[in-house]
């Protein structure tokens, strides 16, 4: 298996651009995680949805975030407007059944918002 | 609520030497705990969990941890320390309640000296 892919690996924006994050999980696993790491803040859970169910969605900052999961093979998090506080990397994450199972993690995107 | 504290920011060792990483939680029942390593400019790779049982877990790349309730800590440890072990490692714990999602620690740099 290619493990959770992620697209893109970098991505240079303007504040106010419109900003799509890309992620294809593992085939089988059901279980899709949003994390966004900072220096300042760490590694924080933004999202998760179990079969395509958004579960948890307390971590989105604010409505400017928006995440789908469409189908089981593909997930977005979107952020509309960007803004430079946004800068992290974004961690997709995937699993079978749940978070206390093992996470398998994809290698991020990094997003800096000029 | 619960949370995770991960006292050292950073631990340099040497090669062949030791190694235990600080983890202490605040949960009311008994814990599901991990330990997630992430690699410079990767995502994270879970070394090892505990959900019941012995108490002391055996995980991969020769690391194991302790639970221990009355110190509320699971430590990392590795008996001898290798420099492909240089990497930044997370605890975590379950959350509990209806979501049951992982809440991770800041994290704990590793440099290994030659």
């Amino acid at each position: 298996d290619a493990g959770v892919i992620q697209s893109p690996r970098h991505e240079v924006t303007e504040m106010g651009q419109e900003v799509t994050l890309r992620c294809k999980p593992i085939s089988g696993h059901n279980s899709l995680f949003w994390y966004r790491q900072t220096m300042m803040r760490g590694l924080e859970l933004l999202i998760y949805f179990n079969n395509n169910v958004p579960i948890d969605d307390s971590g989105m900052p604010e409505d400017r975030f928006s995440a789908k999961m469409p189908n089981a093979s593909f997930s977005t998090l979107k952020i509309q407007p960007s803004e430079p506080r946004d800068s992290a990397v974004y961690f997709c994450a995937t699993s079978r059944d749940g978070p206390y199972n093992e996470q398998f993690f994809g290698p991020g995107t990094r997003l800096t918002v000029l | 609520a619960q949370s995770v504290t991960q006292p050292d920011i950073h631990i340099t060792v040497s090669e062949g030497a030791s190694l235990e990483l600080r983890c202490n939680y605040s949960y009311g029942a008994t814990p599901y705990l991990f330990w997630y390593v992430q690699s410079p400019g990767q995502g994270l790779q879970l070394l090892l969990k505990y959900f019941s049982g012995d108490t002391l877990v055996q995980g991969i790349k020769g690391f194991e941890a302790e639970f221990k309730r009355s110190q509320s800590s699971f430590n990392l440890r590795k008996p001898s320390v290798h420099w492909s072990d240089a990497a930044e490692y997370f605890c975590a714990v379950g959350a509990g309640g209806a979501t049951n999602k992982l809440i991770f620690g800041t994290g704990t740099l590793l440099a290994v000296q030659p």
